[in-house]
């Protein structure tokens, strides 16, 4: 069975710097992995999805990258703006069997201080 | 506007008493899903459907009824509610090549159901 873990569960940093969210999963047998932002009370915000034959996905200030043989991704968010403060969720969908379901991870909550 | 449309957005209801929620989205996506979100847990997958007529369990289907009669529709079930079922629940959808996840997955506001 797919787990997907996300750490630190919870992150606090000041204005400006850079940093990274770190996913892993257990199941390699993955098509694909996603990047979700979640604001308190709210849906989540797809940010990022990176295929199986892809090593990595940029948008702006972000940047998702996908190991597959080490189970892992990153989110690196560049120059980091209170703004970006919100729980950011990874998900992987499964290719095993005809199972496709998605499994997520349980978040890293992000506080970025002005 | 593309959106993932869910109703209703908060409901007080009773063991026992079935419910629906609906889930509506207007881009033509093939693949539907719906989630709950709770404490702790995290979020898990319910059930989804890969096109219309095909549904398949998530991870925690026990207690839930869906259908897909149409490709824009993907109403979530409750026959009997139990208190264990008191959660926020999301539903979400893609498009899809064959099996994959070909674009980015689009969520819904949200339901908060609590079951007395």
């Amino acid at each position: 069975k797919q787990e997907v873990t996300q750490i630190p569960a919870a992150l606090s940093v000041p204005e400006g710097e850079n940093l990274v969210l770190n996913c892993s999963f257990t199941d390699s047998a993955i098509y694909n992995l996603q990047w979700f932002r979640q604001d308190p009370g709210k849906g989540l915000t797809s940010l990022l999805l990176i295929q199986s034959s892809q090593r990595e996905q940029t948008s702006g200030r972000l940047n998702a990258s996908l190991d597959k043989s080490s189970g892992r991704s990153t989110l690196y968010i560049a120059a980091s703006q209170p703004g970006d403060s919100a729980t950011y969720l990874c998900a992987a969908q499964n290719s095993g069997g005809s199972n496709y379901k998605l499994t997520f991870g349980k978040g890293t909550l992000l506080t970025v201080n002005p | 506007e593309a959106q993932v449309t869910q109703n209703p957005r908060y409901l007080i209801t009773v063991t026992g008493k079935k419910l629906t929620v609906t889930c509506s989205q207007n881009m033509n996506h093939e693949y539907m899903s719906w989630y709950r979100q709770d404490p702790g847990l995290g979020l898990r997958q319910i059930y989804y459907s890969m096109n219309v007529e095909v549904t398949d369990k998530g991870d925690v289907p026990e207690g839930y009824k869906v259908s897909r009669k149409e490709k824009r529709n993907f109403p979530l079930i409750l026959e009997s509610p139990s208190p264990n079922q008191t959660s926020l629940y999301f539903c979400a959808s893609s498009h899809t090549g064959g099996p994959v996840l070909t674009g980015e997955l689009f969520f819904g506001e949200g339901s908060r159901l609590t079951v007395l």
